[in-house]
């Protein structure tokens, strides 16, 4: 099986401008969820969904949002970006109390 | 609320020796899954091992093992005849049965030594 797969893997913005970030889950997987990961913070937990749900949400700003799709492919959103949210956002699949990674979307903001 | 401790920022290790990682967690709840994720430098988050709380065995696989003593809330990593392919960061991360979402600790940067 393909694995979890995240779309695009860079991206630069702008302070003040907004960006979505993609994930494909692993095929037969319902559930995504979203990590940001700091050098400052370490890893923390966005949100998480389950058949276009989202049953959990981490301690973020409604800047943050994400929504996912009846065929389980997952996107989040980030408003008016500040430096701050430079991070690398890792999404997650899971099935059975395992969790499967992707690679990673790289965000730096400018 | 869930915690989750790594007390060794960095360790190092020569090639072929073991080494042990360490975790603790807190937890009031009695069902519950450890975890170990590696990320190398490539970034790519991945899933070393993984221990559900209501076994008594602890997991191997392969070259990894952990040690759960679930009385003292402690979850270790053992990496035996290391490879300078295990060179990464190590994450030790819980979550409860039925729960969406992963709580990670800080990390071990891990060096083996050619």
């Amino acid at each position: 099986k393909a694995g979890v797969t995240q779309t695009p893997r860079y991206l630069i913005k702008t302070r003040g401008q907004q960006v979505t970030l993609s994930c494909s889950p692993i095929s037969g997987h319902r559930s995504v969820s979203w990590y940001q990961q700091t050098p400052g913070q370490g890893l923390q937990f966005l949100f998480e969904y389950f058949s276009e749900t989202q049953r959990n949400k981490g301690n973020f700003p409604g800047r943050f949002s994400g929504r996912q799709f009846s065929n389980s492919r997952s996107e989040m959103n980030v408003s008016t970006l500040e430096l701050g949210d430079s991070a690398l956002y890792l999404c997650a699949s899971a099935l059975g109390g395992l969790w499967y990674f992707g690679p990673g979307t790289r965000l730096t903001v400018t | 609320a869930q915690t989750v401790t790594q007390s060794q920022p960095e360790m190092s290790v020569q090639e072929a020796e073991t080494v042990t990682l360490s975790c603790t967690y807190d937890t009031s709840e009695n069902n519950y899954y450890l975890f170990w994720y590696k990320q190398p430098p490539s970034r790519q988050m991945i899933l070393v091992i993984r221990q559900e709380a209501y076994k008594q065995q602890n997991a191997t696989e392969n070259r990894f093992s952990v040690n759960f003593q679930k009385a003292a809330k402690s979850f270790s990593l053992k990496i035996s005849d290391s490879q300078l392919g295990d060179t990464a960061m190590y994450f030790c991360a819980f979550t409860h049965f039925g729960n969406e979402k992963l709580t990670f600790g800080t990390g071990t940067r891990l060096t083996i030594i050619p």
